[in-house]
């Protein structure tokens, strides 16, 4: 079965504090993967993304990720955080023709304390 | 802000009734999915239309149904509703499905049956 598992569901740092959120993903098939963050009061927007090419991939606001293909990973990184960062992240996989059929992982929800 | 707009944003209504939820997307996004998201849970995919057909579905019943109209907006029409289809209805819209497009995600609709 395709699946998304998120391992922390509920993360507290204190401001200037390294991140990592693990991801991993159960599919068969090529995938296309992506993180996407949801702040207080807004809509979902998404983080970053890899398609293929150099597994570590950079996205918006000093975030970056990882794929290893031999664990079926997707961990999300950041060296500090701020927070601005306070959000709920999700962790999705998409087929590789189609970055609308999204499956989600259950989400981390990120408080950082100033 | 992405573009995609959502109505309504809060929607009461009771077991039995049938509800349309409605989104409209970015002028020239022929692409739009449908995600239900719980309390909780990260958005699980409904079905994705394409051109104005159905282009894919996840694990829900028929009760839950689609239109897309050449205006770039869209509905979602869900009939016989249970009280487990409480959750916020998340639309998401892009602009083709060569593989690599950014899906821009609307506010949501929050329905609660009673």
């Amino acid at each position: 079965a395709q699946s998304v598992s998120q391992h922390n569901h509920h993360v507290i740092l204190s401001e200037a504090a390294s991140l990592e959120l693990g991801c991993n993903y159960s599919y068969g098939g090529t995938v296309n993967l992506f993180w996407y963050v949801q702040y207080p009061g807004q809509h979902l927007q998404l983080l970053l993304k890899y398609f293929s090419g150099d597994p570590l991939v950079k996205g918006i606001k000093g975030f970056e990720a990882e794929f290893i293909k031999s664990k079926f990973s997707f961990n999300l990184r950041k060296p500090s955080v701020q927070w601005s960062d306070t959000a709920e992240y999700f962790c999705a996989v998409s087929p590789s023709g189609n970055t609308g059929k999204l499956i989600f992982g259950q989400g981390t929800t990120l408080q950082v304390k100033p | 802000e992405t573009g995609v707009t959502q109505s309504p944003t809060h929607l009461i209504k009771t077991r039995g009734q049938q509800v349309t939820l409605r989104c409209s997307s970015q002028s020239g996004h022929n692409t739009v999915s449908w995600y239900q998201q719980a309390l909780g849970q990260g958005p699980q995919f409904i079905f994705q239309y394409y051109r104005e057909e159905e282009n894919g579905r996840g694990n829900f019943p028929p009760r839950f149904s689609g239109l897309q109209f050449p205006n770039y907006s869209s509905e979602l029409n869900v009939n016989a509703l249970e009280l487990d289809d409480s959750a916020l209805y998340l639309c998401a819209s892009s602009s083709g499905l060569a593989g690599k497009e950014t899906q821009y995600f609307g506010p949501g609709t929050r329905l609660l049956v009673l």
